[in-house]
C-alpha cells in the first residue's frame, strides 16, 4: 500500500539549532516533492518544491534534500527561531495532470528560546 | 504570494442544515481547485478535485451527493455540505492551482464546521 510517513512526535529544539525533519514514502513515484508549513487553525503555506532530478534545494534558512533511491526527503531549518514553531507537511506530486498532492501526516516543531 | 480567500472561517449550525463554503482565488486564474478535510492532529485528506466548467472528481469514499462542488469560474469554487450531521464536523480547506504539475498549491485559511 502507499504510505507517506513523517515523524508524528513533536520535535523540540533549542533556538539557534538546526531542526531536521524526515519524509519517507512507499509505493509512490513522485515527480516533485513539496514542503508546507501549517500554523494552528490556518491553511498550509508553501515553502519549497524539489524535483526528482534535484538533490538539494535552498531558500534562506531552509534546505530540502530528495533521495529517490532511499525514497526520502529531509527538511532542515537552520538557525531556528521561535517563530519557526509550526507543523511542517511534506506532499508528493506524481506529475499527473492537475498537480494533485498527497500529504504526509506532518511533524510539529517547537523552537524554545 | 498568491492569495486564496475562503469564507466563512467558522460555521456552527444545527444537524440537517446545508452549509456552503466559498473559495476564491484573488490574484490568479485557478484552473484547478482542491477541497480537503482535516481532523485534529491529522493531515489533509483530499476530498475532490474541481476543474472550472466541469464536474468535480471525488476521491474514493467521498459521497458526491453529500459534498456538492461547483467551480463556475476560474476564481470561484464552492463546497456545499448537504444535510450536515455531527460527523461532518471538521476543518475544511480549499486550495487553488494553475493546473500544471510542478506548481505549488495556494491554500485558503480553512473553514471550521461544527454541527450540533
Amino acid at each position: 500500500s502507499q504510505k507517506i510517513e513523517q515523524n508524528s512526535e513533536a520535535l523540540n529544539i533549542q533556538e539557534g539549532k538546526t531542526a531536521t525533519l524526515t519524509c519517507n514514502y512507499t509505493n509512490y513515484s513522485p515527480a516533485y516533492l513539496q514542503w508546507y508549513r501549517q500554523d494552528p487553525g490556518r491553511g498550509p503555506v508553501f515553502l519549497l518544491l524539489i524535483r526528482e532530478n534535484e538533490k538539494e534545494k535552498r531558500k534562506e534558512r531552509l534546505k530540502v534534500t530528495f533521495d529517490t533511491t532511499l525514497k526520502q526527503s529531509l527538511f532542515h531549518i537552520t538557525a531556528s527561531q521561535p517563530a519557526d514553531s509550526a507543523t511542517y507537511l511534506c506532499a508528493l506530486d506524481e506529475g499527473a495532470a492537475g498537480n494533485k498532492l498527497t500529504f504526509g501526516g506532518g511533524t510539529r516543531v517547537l523552537v524554545k528560546p | 504570494g498568491a492569495v486564496v480567500s475562503q469564507h466563512p472561517s467558522r460555521v456552527i449550525c444545527k444537524s440537517g442544515t446545508s452549509v456552503k463554503i466559498e473559495c476564491r482565488s484573488l490574484d490568479f486564474q485557478a484552473t484547478t481547485m482542491f477541497w480537503y478535510r482535516q481532523f485534529p492532529k491529522q493531515s489533509l485528506m483530499l476530498m475532490a478535485t474541481s476543474n472550472e466548467g466541469s464536474k468535480a472528481t471525488y476521491e474514493q469514499g467521498v459521497e458526491k451527493d453529500k459534498f456538492l462542488i461547483n467551480h463556475a469560474s476560474l476564481t470561484l469554487s464552492t463546497l456545499t455540505v448537504t444535510s450536515a450531521h455531527p460527523e461532518d464536523s471538521s476543518f475544511y480547506i480549499c486550495s487553488a492551482a494553475p493546473g500544471v504539475s510542478n506548481q505549488p498549491q495556494h491554500f485558503g485559511d480553512g473553514t471550521r464546521l461544527s454541527i450540533l
